[in-house]
């Protein structure tokens, strides 16, 4: 079975600018969260998707969006981005929540 | 607010050792703990799992010990391989409905393994 796949791997985008990052999950898989990684502060909850409904948010900006396909692929939007955005986004999909969740290889942001 | 902590953030073993990761949390909701890997370049992985009614989880050479009173869990990893070197990191979550189903993950422990 193919894992979680991630699109594009690495990312470089100028302050401003806004930036859509993919995700596919695992086949199968309903579930799909997003998590944030920077150097002090670990992995960070963006959201999580079900049947293409948000059910749990971090503690993010409104800049940081999502959504959900039918496909259970799902997609997340940073708008007007800052320096501070730079990191390694990854997705993690699952069968449904409390189910182990499987990460992708992440993509890498920068913002310049 | 760091609700699950890993205060070490790197540890070196001998080979062939005992390699301990610690872990704390503060939020007393969570009844579900989980540990990650995560080599360079890619995604963590899922090592091993344990549920608040258990106080040890055992698979092969990884065992994870559970102590609620102290709000602490480790991870052992016996004998210490040089593929094990990664970052560790360890994850909880709270009871479903309680709206935090997602996973609190600390900063990671690097843990480095010398042949």
């Amino acid at each position: 079975k193919a894992g979680v796949t991630q699109t594009p791997r690495y990312l470089i985008k100028t302050r401003g600018q806004q930036v859509t990052l993919s995700c596919s999950p695992i086949s199968g898989h309903r579930s799909v969260s997003w998590y944030q990684q920077t150097p002090g502060q670990g992995l960070q909850f963006l959201f999580e998707y079900f049947s293409e409904t948000q059910r749990n948010k971090g503690n993010f900006p409104g800049r940081f969006s999502g959504r959900q396909f039918s496909n259970s692929r799902s997609e997340m939007n940073v708008s007007t981005l800052e320096l501070g955005d730079s990191a390694l986004y990854l997705c993690a999909s699952s069968l449904d929540q409390r189910d182990t969740q499987y990460f992708g290889p992440g993509t890498r942001l920068t913002v310049l | 607010d760091q609700q699950v902590k890993q205060n070490s953030p790197s540890l070196s073993v001998q080979e062939g050792r005992i390699s301990i990761l610690n872990c704390d949390y503060t939020n007393s909701m969570f009844d579900y703990f989980l540990w990650y890997k995560k080599y360079p370049a890619e995604g963590p992985t899922f090592l091993i799992s344990i549920s608040s009614i258990k106080d040890k989880n055992e698979d092969g050479r990884f065992t994870v010990f559970l102590n609620k009173s102290a709000k602490h869990l480790s991870l052992h990893i016996v004998p210490s391989q040089p593929g094990d070197s990664a970052v560790y990191f360890c994850a909880a979550s709270a009871g479903v409905g309680f709206g935090n189903e997602k996973l609190t993950f600390g900063t990671g422990t690097r843990l480095t393994i010398i042949p």
